[in-house]
């Protein structure tokens, strides 16, 4: 299975500021996924970051409120942007690897905003 | 879109076995992954299902689907401490496709 890292591990924000999650992988990988897990709740899925192009995003989510960027094949990054406590959640990326595309997710990076 | 169900809460002994359980609406779903959740932790993937089978074991795990009744569920053997977690169920219409998760079940272990 493909290990996932992501930083920040968590912080605390002041609303109305940006944060940029970063999620590297050790291997090339197709596909990465960027999900949202707020408190007491299951996983949403924002967005798929596609690389080389733009990132095809989820019902409820748009491009401006929360960008990403995928460089190459083992690195992504999922900015929140103009944060309200609402946004204070955890954000897991994830990536689909092996021979059968099983989704693998790194250790999240869990965001309160003040 | 699916629906992915699951009961919030289980408790069990330790020793004794866990049973899981998720419905899901979408016949389409191909894959049917379980995936584990400590606190404070990221998700643990411990075992997935093709459509095409109705079961499959995995040490302690065993994964069972009703495609008839969109059923699924996962039963744990000799449940230990350790097995304390969130469990989520999550589908999939196609391998590197979006997952859809269930609602999670907090498993408890008492001693």
């Amino acid at each position: 299975s493909a290990v996932i890292s992501q930083k920040p591990s968590r912080d605390i924000c002041q609303r109305g500021t940006s944060l940029t999650i970063q999620c590297q992988v050790d291997s090339q990988v197709t596909m990465m996924f960027w999900y949202r897990q707020q408190p007491g709740q299951s996983l949403t899925l924002i967005a798929t970051a596609n690389q080389g192009s733009e990132a095809t995003y989820e019902s409820g989510f748009v491009i401006d409120k929360f960008p990403i960027s995928r460089p190459n094949l083992t690195f992504s990054t999922l900015t929140v942007s103009n944060m309200s406590p609402e946004d204070s959640s955890i954000y897991l990326c994830s990536v689909a690897g092996g021979p059968e595309e099983t989704q693998y997710f790194g250790p999240g990076t869990r965001l309160l905003v003040l | 879109g699916e629906d992915v169900e699951q009961s919030l809460f289980l408790s069990v002994r330790e020793g004794d076995s866990s049973v899981i359980n998720c419905t899901y609406t979408d016949s389409s779903s191909t894959y049917l992954y379980w995936y584990k959740q400590e606190p404070g932790a990221g998700l643990q993937l411990l075992t997935y299902i093709f459509s095409n089978m109705d079961m499959k074991q995995d040490q302690r795990l065993t994964v069972l689907l009703n495609k008839k009744d969109k059923h699924l569920s996962l039963r744990i053997a000799d449940t230990q401490t350790g097995d304390s977690a969130i469990y989520f169920c999550a589908g999939a219409g196609g391998t590197a496709s979006k997952l859809t998760f269930g609602t999670g079940t907090r498993l408890q272990v008492t001693l």
